[in-house]
């Protein structure tokens, strides 16, 4: 069976541009989370869904940043405008169920915003 | 403070050696207890689920939590260089799909 699958897993961007990252769950899973992951703060979550519907966003650093889960098969997290502190990975994970506490991460797409 | 405490390391072992890895959490809420493996330039990769206190069993992994020192440990036994990994622990409460991960033990197995 496949994975989370993320895309893009590498990109450049420069001060100013959007940046959206991609996700694809695994089928069948009903929760998908975003997390952040840089040396200074760790893993973050930034927003997760069940069903599709957006239950904690308490983790999206700021106004900037957006997420969307039009439907069971697809999420992306949008950052406009980016900046050189959104270098991180950014990790999609999803689980089978809404209790989270077996959750599935992708390979991570790698930003760096310069 | 952070929820969860983690020792970052790093921590270099022989091969063959039993390897302990330690967090600490302040929640009393928390139930659930995991840990994660991450190699390198990879996602987190979940090794085992726990709930409640108690040990739980997986090979050559052992994880134990202990609820009343709120301190939980993954061991690991006759390790190999292919462990080789950071090791995350994370916990959620019952009520909540998101989890509290800790920062990450970063381990060497040398062979």
């Amino acid at each position: 069976d496949a994975g989370v699958i993320q895309s893009p897993r590498h990109e450049v961007t420069e001060m100013g541009q959007e940046v959206t990252l991609r996700c694809k769950p695994i089928s069948g899973h009903n929760s998908l989370f975003w997390y952040r992951q840089t040396m200074m703060r760790g893993l973050e979550l930034l927003i997760y869904f069940n069903n599709n519907v957006p239950i904690d966003d308490s983790g999206m650093p700021e106004d900037r940043f957006s997420a969307k889960m039009p439907n069971a098969s697809f999420s992306t997290l949008k950052i406009q405008p980016s900046e050189p502190r959104d270098s991180a990975v950014y990790f999609c994970a999803s689980s089978p169920d809404s209790s989270g506490n077996t959750i599935y991460f992708g390979e991570g797409s790698w930003l760096t915003v310069v | 403070q952070k929820e969860v405490e983690q020792d970052p390391g790093p921590l270099s072992v022989p091969e063959g050696a039993i390897v302990s890895l330690n967090c600490t959490y302040s929640n009393s809420a928390f139930q659930y207890f995991m840990w994660y493996r991450q190699y390198s330039r990879k996602g987190p990769e979940l090794l085992m689920y726990t709930y409640s206190s108690g040990n739980k069993e997986d090979g050559r992994f052992t994880a134990q939590v202990d609820k009343s020192s709120k301190y939980i440990s993954l061991f690991i036994r006759d390790s190999q260089p292919s462990d080789s990994a950071t090791y995350l622990c994370a916990m959620k409460d019952t009520n909540a799909g998101k989890s509290t991960f800790g920062d990450g033990t970063t381990l060497t197995v040398k062979p």
